[in-house]
């Protein structure tokens, strides 16, 4: 398996700008989610799915910020209209349901977004 | 909330060493798991070593091994014999059972030096 893909790896972008990042998780799992590192705050969760439908939005920082999963293949992190502070590593994650250790969460590569 | 704590920024370890690193947490949980995630430059995030609460015993992995204190609500990683690719941040985490969102440490960077 590829494991989890995420596009682009870098996103530049000006103040005001729509951002669009994307995430493919590993075939077969049932839970997505979308976390956010920075300096200051570290890593924080943002959303999670579950099959396709979001549980958990508490994270979302504003409503600027939005997240959908079309399919149980591709899940979208929007941002709009961005800003400077959203500057951040951006992760997606995925995993299976159960407590089996191979269970626990597979993180992709993460996308780097700088707004200028 | 869960709350995850690691008061060490930094650690430095001779190569071939060891090298300890703190996390504590705080939950009124009984049935939770504890994490360790390695982050090197690449920044791909790493599952290192879990433990589950129920267990006494600890996890080790090769040379990685913890000590789940969980009266002290303490969950410590021992890196042996340390390599120069175990530089990396690393990240204490923690997620109620049956619950699958994870609660992040603020990350101890290790150098390594040859």
């Amino acid at each position: 398996d590829a494991g989890v893909i995420q596009s682009p790896r870098h996103e530049v972008t000006e103040m005001g700008q729509e951002v669009t990042l994307r995430c493919k998780p590993i075939s077969g799992h049932d839970y997505l989610f979308w976390y956010r590192q920075t300096m200051m705050r570290g890593l924080e969760l943002l959303i999670y799915f579950n099959n396709n439908v979001p549980i958990d939005d508490s994270g979302m920082p504003e409503d600027r910020f939005s997240a959908k999963m079309p399919n149980a293949s591709f899940s979208t992190l929007k941002i709009q209209p961005s800003e400077p502070r959203d500057s951040a590593v951006y992760f997606c994650a995925s995993r299976l349901a159960g407590e089996f250790s191979y269970n626990e969460q597979f993180f992709g590569p993460g996308t780097r977004l700088t707004v200028l | 909330a869960q709350t995850v704590t690691q008061s060490q920024p930094e650690m430095s370890v001779q190569e071939a060493e060891t090298v300890t690193l703190s996390c504590t947490y705080d939950t009124s949980e009984s049935d939770y798991y504890l994490f360790w995630y390695k982050q090197p430059p690449s920044r791909q995030m790493i599952l290192v070593i879990r433990q589950e609460a129920y267990k006494q015993q600890n996890a080790t992995e090769n040379r990685f091994s913890v000590n789940f204190q969980k009266a002290a609500k303490s969950f410590s990683l021992k890196i042996s014999d340390s390599q120069l690719g175990d530089a990396a941040m690393y990240f204490c985490a923690y997620r109620r059972g049956g619950d699958y969102k994870l609660s992040f440490g603020a990350g101890t960077t290790v150098t390594v030096r040859a």
